[in-house]
């Protein structure tokens, strides 16, 4: 089993639609949480850090539920350019900071 | 201004050939990273290093070597390659080892014939 599992999609939603991505993650010690975005054929890019109390960024919103141990990011008012693939991140201490990513989710927002 | 730069973008070699990638940031972070992308898109880290001393060095054959002269610089070596090495390879840095962004650089799409 992967540490860090996410649905790899493809989600196909028009534009202006809501869409929600969820994240599980296996490791307990996980101390931090990230969305990155990457664009096809184009190096991953931090979207958002994700938080217990929750955290939003314009349309985005970013969600921590440590008892589950599950990370979502919900995306609002879908926008051509939002065409991605979203990756699920993990941070752990193992005397050096491990970084693990989910295997990601492929969005495509049509007109 | 690139952040983090890599050379080449794009190596076409045969098997068991040795080759090397190239990485350089200038945004005077301490930390530098290589990460593996394979064909499903999956991302693995391979090196982390920290103020040029290597922290992380995960199940990664001993062909990978990589090398940092500098805080700037994390060199990536490469001996003897496999098909099984194909792969999409990106370096990148962090201000700190336990800093939260880590900015990446464009790739090295390594083909192995």
């Amino acid at each position: 089993r992967k540490e860090v599992e996410q649905d790899p999609g493809p989600f196909n939603v028009p534009e202006g639609a809501t869409v929600a991505f969820n994240c599980t993650y296996s490791n307990s010690a996980s101390q931090s949480f990230f969305w990155y975005r990457q664009d096809c054929r184009k190096e991953p890019k931090l979207l958002m850090s994700v938080y217990s109390s929750g955290n939003e960024d314009g349309r985005f919103t970013a969600q921590l539920n440590r008892a589950s141990q599950y990370i979502s990011l919900l995306i609002r008012d879908s926008k051509l350019s939002d065409s991605a693939t979203y990756l699920c991140v993990v941070k752990r201490d193992t005397g050096g900071f491990k970084t693990i990513f989910g295997a990601g989710t492929r969005l495509f927002v049509k007109a | 201004d690139t952040a983090v730069s890599q050379t080449p973008k794009y190596l076409v070699t045969q098997m068991g050939n040795d080759k090397s990638i190239k990485c350089e940031q200038n945004l005077g972070h301490d930390t530098m990273y290589w990460y593996k992308q394979d064909s499903k898109k999956f991302l693995k880290i391979m090196f982390s290093y920290n103020n040029k001393e290597l922290i992380i060095n995960e199940t990664v054959p001993n062909r990978f070597s990589p090398k940092s002269p500098d805080k700037a610089h994390l060199n990536l070596h490469i001996n003897s390659l496999e098909l099984g090495d194909s792969a999409v390879y990106f370096c990148a840095s962090s201000q700190r080892l336990v800093a939260y962004e880590q900015y990446f650089g464009p790739g090295t799409r390594l083909t192995v014939t």
